[in-house]
């Protein structure tokens, strides 16, 4: 059972919108810690692509977005694409059990 | 360039030990802090370890606590995660990460896999 919540799967057609979200709670998300997200191809290590809850590494496509409020986080990926089939994590820190947590993961689908 | 090498995993028997490596590369090795994080197999990501820049400090994912420790070599600019008392459950890649000055884990290992059967 992961400390952050997310869909377990969106999907979308080319060039579409879809977003992801990232629920925790008041020792994580909600205390302020920033979050950030992880890109997973399929059979490759996780790759960072957003971080301190909005930005974007050198390299990473702006048709990546994130946003955070309140409890909550969200990715939002515009123009999708083929090549965005992956599995995405969101990952913060928690207060409460003095360590890092991982959302549940997302895996995206281009229709 | 940063690069990672993960290295060490194999099929252990449940009991058994195993140490794996991370040797870094293309960064100041003792500048940053690292993770160990594993992912079992079709399941998704879970923070095992950290360790900081100086080696000072560790801490634990209540999952391993008590029987993984992790260490680092500076002069060998190595990251290791000694795995003891190993579970069925402990199947799975392990990546370590270089974590960046804002917590998060900004460059990956490919990972290296432990089965425990």
């Amino acid at each position: 059972q992961s400390v952050l919540t997310q869909p377990p799967s969106v999907s979308g057609a080319p060039g579409q919108r879809v977003t992801i979200s990232c629920t925790g709670s008041s020792s994580n998300i909600g205390a302020g810690y920033d979050v950030h997200w992880y890109q997973q191809l399929p059979g490759t290590a996780p790759k960072l692509l957003i971080y301190g809850d909005i930005s974007r590494p050198s390299g990473v496509p702006d048709r990546f977005s994130a946003s955070k409020s309140g409890t909550s986080a969200s990715l939002a990926i515009t123009g999708l694409q083929a090549e965005d089939e992956a599995d995405y994590y969101c990952q913060s820190y928690d207060s409460s059990l003095i360590g890092y947590v991982f959302g549940s993961g997302t895996k995206v689908s281009v229709l | 360039e940063v690069h990672l090498l993960d290295s060490g995993g194999g099929l252990v028997q449940p009991g058994g030990s195993l140490r794996l490596s991370c040797a870094a590369s293309g960064f100041t090795f003792s500048s940053y802090s690292m993770t160990w994080v594993r992912q079992a197999p079709g399941k998704g990501l879970e923070w095992v370890s950290f360790i900081s820049d100086s080696g000072s400090r560790t801490n634990y994912a209540d999952s391993v606590k008590g029987r993984f420790t992790t260490s680092r070599d500076k002069s060998k600019k190595t990251l290791y995660l000694q795995m003891n008392s190993l579970k069925v459950d402990d199947t799975a890649v392990y990546y370590c990460a270089k974590i960046g000055t804002g917590n998060y884990f900004e460059d990956w290992g490919q990972g290296t896999l432990v089965t425990v059967s």
